[in-house]
């Protein structure tokens, strides 16, 4: 069964920084494109970034460029999102997602995680 | 970075048929198919339909999506209680930097 899960959520000052991590497993890990999405309370949804089974970012949302920046870890099955310079628009849920095909990113976001709690205030 | 336009609700009664529509442009449902995920309260997003109108693993024959030019929709038929959710539809966009837009979002209600 694949499963993604997420941790390292919690509540932080503007201006700090915060890593989100994501534990993945029950498939070839290396094989597939990551990204993490988001969720404001309330809000819909917002993709955040996503990164090749190679390493290669594929992109960040204009909202966190340059601020926030994806990496994975294949032989660790790990997903991460270092988040510097964080503002109390960043507060969302942030889930870990797994693309539906191998080496393609272009068709779809199939397994998603239960999500992690940020938390931006003073 | 720009967002896909769905309607904000949408309802029926047991055993109707509901459609959502999901609006775009050349840049993202133009060139990329479509995505559709259902949110039920307090979970995760779940992925309904990919590549415009294929229904991912599990999901029942009652949900149908398809594509023309622009805009997409999604069909939900033999409307059932546990229907009750947000739809989001999503693509790609590659109109300068790939980045994956979602829709605005609808809500299903069964009366």
């Amino acid at each position: 069964e694949v499963q993604l899960v997420e941790s390292g959520g919690g509540l932080v000052q503007p201006g700090m920084s915060l890593r989100l991590s994501c534990a993945a497993s029950g498939f070839t890990f290396h094989d597939y494109a990551m990204h993490w999405v988001r969720q404001s309370p309330g809000k819909g949804l917002e993709w955040v970034s996503g990164i090749a089974w190679n390493h290669g970012p594929i992109g960040y949302a204009d909202s966190v460029k340059g601020r926030f920046t994806i990496s994975r870890d294949n032989a660790g099955n790990a997903l991460y999102l270092q988040m510097n310079s964080l503002r109390p628009e960043d507060t969302a849920l942030y889930f870990c997602v797994k693309d539906i095909e191998p080496y393609n990113y272009y068709y779809g976001l199939e397994v998603w995680g239960q999500g992690t709690t940020v938390t931006v205030s003073s | 970075q720009s967002v896909l336009t769905q309607p904000p609700s949408a309802s029926g009664t047991p055993g109707q048929r509901v459609t959502i529509s999901c609006s775009g442009g050349s840049s993202n449902i133009g060139r990329n198919t479509v995505n559709w995920f259902q949110q039920l309260p307090g979970t995760a997003p779940k992925l309904l339909i990919y590549k415009n109108n294929k229904r991912s693993s599990g999901v029942p024959d009652r949900f149908s999506g398809s594509k023309s030019g622009t805009s997409a929709s999604l069909a939900i038929s033999g409307l059932q209680s546990d229907d009750e959710a947000y739809y989001y539809c999503a693509a790609w966009d590659d109109s300068l930097n790939d980045f994956y837009v979602f829709g605005t979002g609808t809500e299903v209600t069964v009366l």
